[in-house]
């Protein structure tokens, strides 16, 4: 069975940092690009940061570049999200998701953990 | 970056009748090497993280019931609900994700009328 499983978020001051993690299992974590989603406190989705399954390219989000590097440890079948200068803005439930495609980069994701929740609140 | 904008935003249908979710994109996201519209719908139910229900605008993922299809191409798009369950009662939500930014329309919340 496919799982994500996300840990890592908490309450945190406006200018502070998180790193959240993802460990996965159920397939080969390697093969699949993996994304980060977030959705605000009653919001819609969205999409983050990407990186492939090598790990060799990364993709973010406007609102988050500069301040959030996405990484992945293939040995530990684990992504991460560090996340720096938070903003109040960015408090959500920050989801792992998988890509549905195997050895692709297509960004639409067929397995989504259960989330994070990151509150920036001084 | 693409503008994705649903309608409705939300809707109320009766049990066993057809549900219609429209979804609009800013610019094709059709992808004519391929024939192919780059374009997903998600379900997401209260507490629970979103389940992928149809890709490349018309399939359907593996275990989705039958009832649910999409149709639609460059920049309009539909998902369809044809006998409306109690269990469909959901938030839906499209994504394109033709180029990067992926982004997703603003949900529309579907309840039993």
């Amino acid at each position: 069975e496919v799982q994500l499983l996300e840990s890592g978020g908490g309450l945190v001051q406006p200018g502070e940092s998180l790193r959240l993690s993802c460990v996965a299992s159920g397939f080969t974590f390697n093969n699949y690009a993996m994304s980060w989603v977030r959705q605000a406190p009653g919001k819609g989705l969205e999409w983050v940061s990407a990186i492939v399954g090598h790990g060799g390219d990364t993709y973010y989000a406007d609102s988050v570049k500069g301040r959030f590097t996405i990484s992945r440890d293939n040995s530990k079948n684990t992504l991460y999200l560090q996340t720096n200068s938070l903003r109040a803005e960015d408090t959500a439930l920050y989801y792992c998701a998988k890509d549905r495609i195997e050895m692709a980069t297509t960004r639409f994701f067929d397995c989504w953990g259960r989330g994070t929740l990151v509150t920036v609140s001084s | 970056d693409i503008v994705m904008t649903q309608s409705p935003d939300s809707l109320a249908v009766s049990l066993g009748e057809r549900a219609t979710i429209n979804c609009k994109s800013s610019q094709s996201i059709l992808y004519s090497s391929n024939n192919m519209n780059y374009l997903a719908w998600y379900q997401q139910k209260p507490g629970q993280p979103p389940k992928l229900l149809i890709y490349w605008a018309s399939t359907r993922e593996p275990g989705v019931p039958d009832r649910f299809s999409g149709s639609g191409s460059g920049t309009d798009f539909t998902l369809t609900i044809s006998s409306l369950q109690a269990e469909d009662v959901a938030v839906y939500y499209c994504q394109q994700y033709y180029n990067t930014p992926q982004t997703f329309g603003q949900g529309t919340k579907l309840e039993i009328k």
